[in-house]
């Protein structure tokens, strides 16, 4: 069974600082996926990487940044933290190929004071 | 563009009534689309897709091309299918991209 595993399941910060956030899968998926899940908005893609050290933007990337060093680990970084940043995080992860389903970890609830 | 349209925020229904979450999409090929779960306190999860042409936990849910549609259907409700649902669609440009829709809080009451 696929695990995706983000680091923190709460978690509060102040404005201005710098945020990681940590996601790990344990099957070798090439493609991991940000997102963050609000009311009312769904979910909505911030980064995508298809492979090691490569990145994409998805609809929302403005204040975020990613890290892909290794195949199994995709860090979220927000540079400076804002109130308008206090969302739930979601990870996911899947295989290359056309129609794979991507596997979510429990998500991250971050709240910025 | 590729966009996704769940047109009920939330939907109450009684144990045993028939359950219908919509799903309409814009996308002019032949999409593959999902549907995912999210019961309360539980991670997302697929429950299901337009390839495998399953049915999982009771629910179907068939592709119409002419209504652009991929409505989510259960004939029995039951206390347990309370949860949060979203319906997605492949992003072309590759990657396993996906696009959400808003989703449909669905509440079974007794």
């Amino acid at each position: 069974d696929v695990k995706v595993t983000q680091s923190s399941r709460y978690l509060v910060k102040r404005t201005g600082e710098k945020v990681f956030l940590e996601c790990v899968q344990d099957m070798d998926h090439e493609n991991m996926f940000w997102y963050r899940q609000d009311p009312g908005l769904g979910l909505r893609l911030i980064y995508f990487s298809y492979d090691v050290k490569m990145k994409e933007k998805g609809d929302i990337p403005e204040g975020y940044s990613v890290s892909r060093e290794k195949k199994e680990r995709f860090s979220l970084i927000l540079e400076s933290a804002s109130t308008n940043q206090t969302s739930m995080y979601l990870c996911a992860s899947s295989i290359a190929g056309p129609h794979q389903p991507q596997h979510f970890g429990d998500g991250t609830r971050l709240s910025i004071l | 563009a590729q966009r996704v349209t769940q047109p009920e925020k939330l939907l109450s229904v009684f144990k045993g009534a028939p359950v219908e979450l919509k799903c309409n999409y814009s996308y002019s090929g032949s999409p593959e689309l999902f549907w995912y779960v999210q019961y309360s306190r539980q991670r997302l999860q697929l429950l299901l897709r337009h390839i495998s042409r399953e049915s999982i936990k009771g629910f179907t849910a068939d592709l119409n091309k002419g209504e652009t549609s991929f409505h989510l259907k259960k004939p029995f409700a039951q206390e347990e299918d309370s949860a949060m649902y979203y319906c997605a669609l492949p992003l072309t440009g590759g990657g396993n991209k996906l696009t959400f829709g808003t989703g449909t809080q669905l509440k079974v009451e007794l």
